[in-house]
């Protein structure tokens, strides 16, 4: 079974540029969750996909947006990108109902910003 | 209030020794869980190992355990006979059954395996 997938996996942006960045789940897996990682901050919960509908959100500013497509791929949006957002994004990936446990991370997208 | 505590910023151990990593968390939420993931510097989480607050009895995955005491809330995981491939980041997350699927990281703890 293939695991989480990100891509891409390295990403270089300049302040004021927005970026997209994707996330295949585990095959069957229906949630998807996305996480920043700083070096600052450590890693903090950004949002909660599951069923093509946001169920959880984290306290990001509006300028984090996703979405969820029907076959549960994820993607990430961040408009007007600030040095700040330079960090290692993770995604991970769950069946996403009541007693699940098994939560799978992708390889992460490091985005830097210049 | 931090959710979830680690302590350590750094261990250091010699190999084929146990170590013990240690995680105390907070929650009012009677139903949730803890993990542990391990972060190389490659940057992706690798799963460890999983307790369910109303388990009975520690986790165990091969080499991984997890010393569950639920009164004193820490949830701290032993690595037995440590190896190289044991340097790395490791963090303890919950999470709680009114969080959906979202975990709650603590700050992580650094290892370093040495021959």
């Amino acid at each position: 079974k293939a695991g989480v997938t990100q891509t891409p996996r390295y990403l270089i942006k300049t302040r004021g540029q927005q970026v997209t960045l994707s996330c295949s789940p585990i095959s069957g897996h229906r949630s998807v969750s996305w996480y920043q990682q700083t070096p600052g901050q450590g890693l903090q919960f950004l949002f909660e996909y599951f069923s093509e509908t946001q169920r959880n959100k984290g306290n990001f500013p509006g300028r984090f947006s996703g979405r969820q497509f029907s076959n549960s791929r994820s993607e990430m949006n961040v408009s007007t990108l600030e040095l700040g957002d330079s960090a290692l994004y993770l995604c991970a990936s769950t069946m996403g109902g009541d007693n699940t446990y098994e939560q799978y991370f992708g390889p992460g997208t490091r985005l830097t910003v210049t | 209030a931090q959710k979830i505590t680690q302590t350590q910023p750094g261990m250091f151990v010699q190999e084929k020794e146990a170590v013990t990593l240690d995680c105390t968390y907070d929650t009012s939420d009677p139903s949730y869980g803890l993990f542990w993931y391990k972060q190389p510097s490659s940057g992706e989480m690798i799963f460890l190992i999983y307790q369910g607050s109303y388990d009975q009895q520690n986790a165990t995955e091969g080499r991984y355990s997890l010393n569950f005491q639920k009164a004193r809330k820490s949830a701290n995981l032993v690595i037995s006979a440590s190896q190289l491939g044991d340097s790395a980041m490791y963090f303890c997350a919950m999470r709680e059954n009114s969080g959906y699927s979202t975990l709650t990281f603590g700050k992580g703890t650094m290892l370093l395996v040495s021959p």
